[in-house]
C-alpha cells in the first residue's frame, strides 16, 4: 500500500540553523510528492512539490529532492527563521489519493 | 482569489445534536474531500467526491455524511455527533481526482462535542 513516514517532532532550532525534516514513502507506481505547511490557526498550504524522480522542489528557501532509490523526500532549509515555526506535512499523490504523514512541528527560537 | 471557505471556524455543541459544516470552493474544481486532523495521526480522509453527485468513503467515514449537489459545495454532516468526533476538520479541493496540481485547503473547523 501507500504510506508516508515523517520524523517525529518537535524539532527545535535556533534562528539561522540548518533544517532537515526526514520523509520516506512507500508507494506503487510513480507518485507525486509534496510538502505542505500549516501555520498556527490556519489550513495547510502547499510549500513545494516534485512530480518525478530527481526533481527538486523549492520555495521560500526550502528544498526537497525526489529520491526514488531511497524513496525519500527530505525537506531542507539552510537558515531557518522564527517565522518558519509551523507544522510540516509530507504527502504523496498516487493515482487518486493524497496521503499525508503525521506532521512534524518545527519551533524556531531567536 | 482562489479559496476554499469553511464555516463555522469553531463550534462547541453537545452529543446527539445534528450539525453541518459547510465547504465552498470558487475554482471550479471537480474533486473535493474532507479530512480530520488529530494529534499524532496526521490528516485522515473522511469522505471525498470526484464530481457532482459522486461521493465515496475515505479512511474514517463512520458517523459522517456528505453530499455534492453542486460543484462548488461539499457539506459535511454529523447526524448524531459524539465526543470522539471532537477534532479539527479540513475541507480541500483540487482540479480533478488525478491532477497532480496542489490541493487547496480551507482554514479548518474546530469542533468540540461535549
Amino acid at each position: 500500500g501507500n504510506s508516508v513516514t515523517q520524523m517525529e517532532g518537535p524539532v527545535t532550532l535556533s534562528e539561522e540553523a540548518f533544517l532537515t525534516i526526514n520523509c520516506t514513502y512507500t508507494a506503487t507506481g510513480y507518485p507525486s510528492l509534496f510538502w505542505y505547511v500549516q501555520y498556527p490557526g490556519e489550513g495547510l498550504q502547499l510549500l513545494l512539490k516534485a512530480t518525478k524522480a530527481d526533481d527538486k522542489g523549492s520555495n521560500k528557501g526550502f528544498e526537497a529532492t525526489y529520491r526514488k532509490e531511497t524513496t525519500s523526500f527530505h525537506l531542507e532549509k539552510g537558515s531557518v527563521q522564527v517565522s518558519d515555526s509551523a507544522v510540516y506535512f509530507c504527502a504523496l499523490l498516487n493515482t487518486d489519493k493524497l496521503i499525508f504523514g503525521t506532521g512534524t512541528r518545527l519551533q524556531v527560537f531567536p | 482569489e482562489a479559496q476554499v471557505t469553511q464555516n463555522p471556524r469553531y463550534l462547541i455543541t453537545v452529543t446527539g445534536k445534528k450539525l453541518t459544516v459547510t465547504c465552498s470552493q470558487n475554482m471550479n474544481h471537480e474533486y473535493m474531500s474532507w479530512y480530520r486532523q488529530d494529534p499524532g495521526l496526521g490528516l485522515r480522509q473522511i469522505y471525498y467526491s470526484m464530481n457532482v453527485e459522486v461521493t465515496d468513503k475515505g479512511d474514517v467515514p463512520e458517523g459522517y455524511k456528505v453530499s455534492r449537489k453542486e460543484k462548488r459545495n461539499f457539506p459535511l454532516i454529523l447526524e448524531s455527533p459524539s465526543p470522539n468526533q471532537t477534532s479539527l476538520y479540513f475541507c480541500a479541493s483540487r482540479e480533478t481526482v488525478t491532477s497532480n496540481q496542489p490541493q487547496h485547503f480551507g482554514d479548518g473547523t474546530r469542533l468540540s462535542i461535549l
